[in-house]
């Protein structure tokens, strides 16, 4: 299967962290990725994480890849009103392609 | 890092009309194109993959003679929306993809297209 599911909506007090949440069903999966995409405006990738990696940090953006369970996860620590924007993750499979395969995208409200 | 652009970044049309879509990577070759679709608050479908010089390969439920799509150049792609309806109204959005394969991110997108078809 190719689906890709993520919760749709977070809200978070500025300071807080965010953990946002995905999980999909292809195995042979290779790389991951997370994609910020604010109004109006096409995708900018976040970062992204290797099948054989459990984690990856990047400066205030934390990846944590469980691939038993087929669960990824971004912590944004910090979290800033500049970080409101909807974040989707994608799964690459070269088995299909090379398609990108993303979830629906959860929308991250920060609050002053 | 490695940009791609739309244009326009926005259009409005009238039922019946044919309207075009430019994506080009500026600073890099793309061998391969992506056309997504994107419906307010949902995720991008993907509509198309072109690789330059050959036919693109739509995905299943994407009308080809509706949505024409043309990648004559290692940096330009097009999309063509013909005899739009409102229907056809969404968020556009290029991808391009470098021709360093196994790269961690080959795939760059553009800003997006908002067509509007009254």
């Amino acid at each position: 299967g190719e689906d890709v599911e993520q919760s749709l909506f977070l809200s978070v007090r500025e300071g807080d962290s965010s953990v946002i949440n995905c999980t999909y069903t292809d195995s042979s999966s290779t790389y991951l990725y997370w994609y910020k995409q604010e109004p109006g405006a096409g995708l900018q990738l976040l970062t992204y994480i290797f099948s054989n990696m459990d984690m990856k940090q990047d400066q205030r953006l934390t990846v944590l890849l469980n691939k038993k369970d087929k669960h990824l996860s971004l912590r944004i620590a910090d979290t800033q009103t500049g970080d409101s924007a909807i974040y989707f993750c994608a799964e690459r499979n070269y088995n299909q392609g090379g398609k990108l395969i993303f979830g629906q995208g959860t929308e991250l409200s920060v609050k002053p | 890092g490695a940009v791609v652009s739309q244009h326009p970044s926005w259009v409005i049309c009238k039922s019946g009309t044919s309207v075009k879509i430019e994506c080009r990577s500026l600073d890099f070759q793309a061998t391969t194109m992506f056309w997504y679709r994107q419906f307010p608050k949902q995720s991008l479908m993907l509509m198309a993959t072109s690789n330059e010089g050959s036919k693109a390969t739509y995905e299943q439920g994407v009308e080809k003679d509706k949505f024409l799509i043309n990648h004559a150049s290692l940096t330009l792609s097009t999309l063509t929306v013909t005899s739009a309806h409102p229907e056809d109204s969404s968020f556009y959005i290029c991808s391009a993809r470098t021709t360093l394969l196994g790269s961690y991110n080959e795939q760059f997108f553009g800003p997006g297209t908002r067509l509007t078809v009254l």
